[in-house]
């Protein structure tokens, strides 16, 4: 079946720290892998897609950066943290062969401080 | 360029009453439509899919949504509501097949009373 990881659940990071939240996809090849943030337990912003190794496409130029490194892995990053950048992560795939929709992870809640 | 629209906020019914929580979309081709729900601090589930065929869905839970192209509403209706239905819920719209991308409402927060 497949699945997907992502962690940490939960982070706590001071202002000018790096990030780094990973996902993994499970069960399926090249899917199409997605970020987004929520912001107070409302609506979900796209951040970045990616529809293969190495390909990303960012939907908000922002303070953060995502990479690909292999076909199952998503990787989130930041260089500095912002105070803006608080808010629950999710991470998505879909898998390119269907006619489905997303099955995203259970997110991570950022705060930064 | 595809969206999705969910009217209200929030709704408030009493258990055992009727649940419905509304969505209209705009797209330039056939919509592919979806509704997800998310409970505090976890990520969305898929609750249940519209691409083709008859025109009432029925999903995960307990719910059904009714697809109404004329109206361009994808409504999520459930019969009798559970405490434990109260989440939150998103309505999303992809634009065909080769569209990589879900555009996700605003979600509606779903209070249900005892």
């Amino acid at each position: 079946s497949q699945t997907i990881h992502q962690w940490p659940a939960t982070l706590v990071q001071p202002v000018g720290s790096p990030l780094s939240l990973e996902c993994t996809v499970e069960g399926t090849s090249n899917p199409n892998l997605y970020w987004y943030r929520q912001a107070a337990g409302r609506g979900l912003q796209l951040l970045f897609y990616s529809v293969g190794i190495g390909q990303i496409s960012s939907e908000v130029p922002q303070n953060l950066s995502a990479s690909r490194p292999q076909d199952r892995q998503f990787i989130l990053s930041s260089k500095k943290l912002l105070l803006s950048d608080s808010g629950f992560y999710l991470c998505a795939f879909q898998d390119g062969a269907s006619w489905d929709g997303y099955t995203f992870g259970s997110g991570t809640r950022l705060t930064v401080v | 360029a595809q969206s999705v629209a969910q009217p209200e906020d929030q709704v408030n019914v009493a258990e055992g009453n009727p649940l419905t929580v509304k969505c209209t979309y705009s797209v330039s081709g056939n919509p592919y439509l979806f509704w997800y729900v998310q409970y505090p601090n976890r990520g969305l589930q898929f609750l249940l899919k519209y691409i083709t065929g008859d025109n009432l869905v029925k999903g995960s839970y307990g719910f059904e949504a009714e697809f109404n192209k004329s109206q361009t509403s994808f409504h999520l209706k459930k019969p009798s509501a559970l405490v434990s239905d109260s989440a939150l819920y998103f309505c999303a719209v992809r634009e065909g097949f080769g569209d990589y991308k879900l555009s996700f409402g605003a979600g509606t927060t779903v209070t249900v009373r005892a």
